[in-house]
């Protein structure tokens, strides 16, 4: 079966660095995306890794290792806003999404 | 201005009624879907449309209905509700065989089933 881990709930320290891990086991691969929901509210688009490495965008980056199905989310200069779940989805060989649960990252002061 | 919109934001209802959720986008996106977000916050797809033409459809009852008018339309019609279809409804939308085919969602329905 084709399956996406993600930790639960992280917490972290405002100003402080974060790396939200995603692990998945697809079949086959088309992209990975990293989106944003805030409580209450819609995912919002953070990024897409399709080749290995890093993208950089602002505050957030994000990682990919198609070799070892792995993927990371770093958020450096942590605000209070950044408290949201972040959701990892995979494009499987059928174009089709595959959503991790989400992780759940609280800021603290 | 809004990209992807959804009507209505909250929606409290009896079990049993019959309802429906409409979904616009100004996109120009030509593959539009729905979601289910539970309580675990665990988002499940449940239909995908392409150019008005049904392409997934999740084992979901068949309670549940989708139609497309147009392709900047997808909605969904949920008849005789349960007490375990309440949830976060989302729409979304996405350029098929664009450079990301990145998926834009609305901004949800609540639906309640009393």
């Amino acid at each position: 079966g084709q399956n996406i881990d993600q930790p639960t709930e992280m917490t972290a320290t405002e100003g402080a660095i974060v790396q939200i891990n995603c692990t998945y086991q697809t079949s086959g691969f088309n992209g990975l995306f990293w989106y944003q929901q805030h409580a209450g509210e819609a995912p919002t688009f953070l990024s897409y890794n399709v080749l290995d490495g890093l993208e950089e965008k602002g505050r957030f980056s994000s990682f990919l290792s198609r070799s070892k199905g792995y993927s990371y989310l770093l958020l450096k200069e942590l605000q209070m806003k950044d408290s949201a779940s972040y959701l990892c989805a995979v494009r499987d060989g059928n174009y089709q999404l595959i959503w991790g649960a989400g992780t759940k990252l609280i800021i603290k002061p | 201005d809004t990209a992807v919109s959804q009507t209505p934001k909250y929606l409290v209802t009896q079990m049993g009624n019959d309802k429906s959720i409409k979904c616009e986008q100004n996109l120009g996106h030509d593959t539009m879907y729905w979601y289910k977000q539970d309580s675990k916050k665990f988002l499940k797809i449940m239909f995908s449309y392409n150019n008005k033409e049904l392409i997934i459809n999740e084992t979901v009852p068949n309670r549940f209905s989708p139609k497309s008018p147009d392709k900047a339309h997808l909605n969904l019609h949920i008849n005789s509700l349960e007490l375990g279809d309440s949830a976060v409804y989302f729409c979304a939308s996405s350029q098929a065989g664009g450079p990301t085919d990145t998926q834009y969602f609305g901004p949800g329905t609540r639906l309640t089933v009393l």
